[in-house]
């Protein structure tokens, strides 16, 4: 099946800065999701985002399915943008693979 | 529009017993899919509702099971709890399963003693 990697693992950041975290995946895929998880952990979606790039604010993505990566920006971070941010990707059409997460710290 | 609501949203069994988690999907959302997060990992599929049928299931045993309603609710039961059991329980709603956005409920937190 469809393996899903992410980078870092952790990540450490000032308030204010930029910062990009990344998604590998193993197979080609027709969905790929960002998610936060919050402290209580709920899962929010930041982005659905299978090729392309998008902008939500201070966040944006970029997919580039042939090459099967995907990329979230965070900039100007905030400390409620600490979490832990996942990517996800199908497999078999309703199987979403996470990957194991990035957590963010952000510090005031 | 409603969003995706779990019950309880805490809960704590010991081993052996069974238990029953509650999803209610997204108004008009037909699919339902339940996730199992262990302690400092991602979410990992155990299986899909689609319509009232189970439609993709992954890697667990058949003491995890479920069903989901006309209304589209669902329900996760988990015969002979394990110690490993212990974990939060996510469901998630969509309008085509995997290849759709997927919108999670809070969680339930179980615990097994």
């Amino acid at each position: 099946g469809i393996q899903v990697e992410q980078s870092p693992p952790d990540l450490i950041l000032q308030e204010g800065a930029n910062s990009t975290l990344r998604c590998n995946f193993s197979d080609s895929v027709n969905n790929l999701q960002w998610f936060h998880q919050n402290p209580w952990g709920q899962l929010i979606n930041l982005f659905y985002i299978p090729s392309g790039t998008k902008q939500n604010g201070r966040l944006s993505a970029t997919t580039v399915a042939t090459e099967r990566y995907s990329l979230l920006y965070i900039s100007s971070s905030q400390t409620t943008d600490s979490g832990v941010y996942f990517c996800a990707a199908p497999f078999n059409n309703n199987d979403m693979r996470f990957g194991a997460g990035t957590r963010l710290t952000v510090k005031p | 529009e409603t969003g995706v609501t779990q019950s309880p949203t805490h809960l704590i069994k010991t081993r052996g017993q069974q238990v029953t988690l509650r999803c209610s999907s997204q108004s008009g959302h037909n699919t339902v899919s339940w996730y199992q997060q262990a302690l400092g990992q991602g979410p990992q599929f155990i299986f899909q509702y689609y319509r009232e049928e189970e439609n993709g299931r992954g890697n667990f045993p058949p003491r995890f099971s479920g069903l989901q309603f006309p209304n589209y609710s669902s329900e996760l039961n988990v015969n002979a709890l394990e110690l490993d059991d212990s974990a939060l329980y996510l469901c998630a709603s969509s309008l085509f399963g995997g290849a759709d956005t997927q919108y999670f409920g809070p969680g339930t937190r179980l615990t097994v003693l």
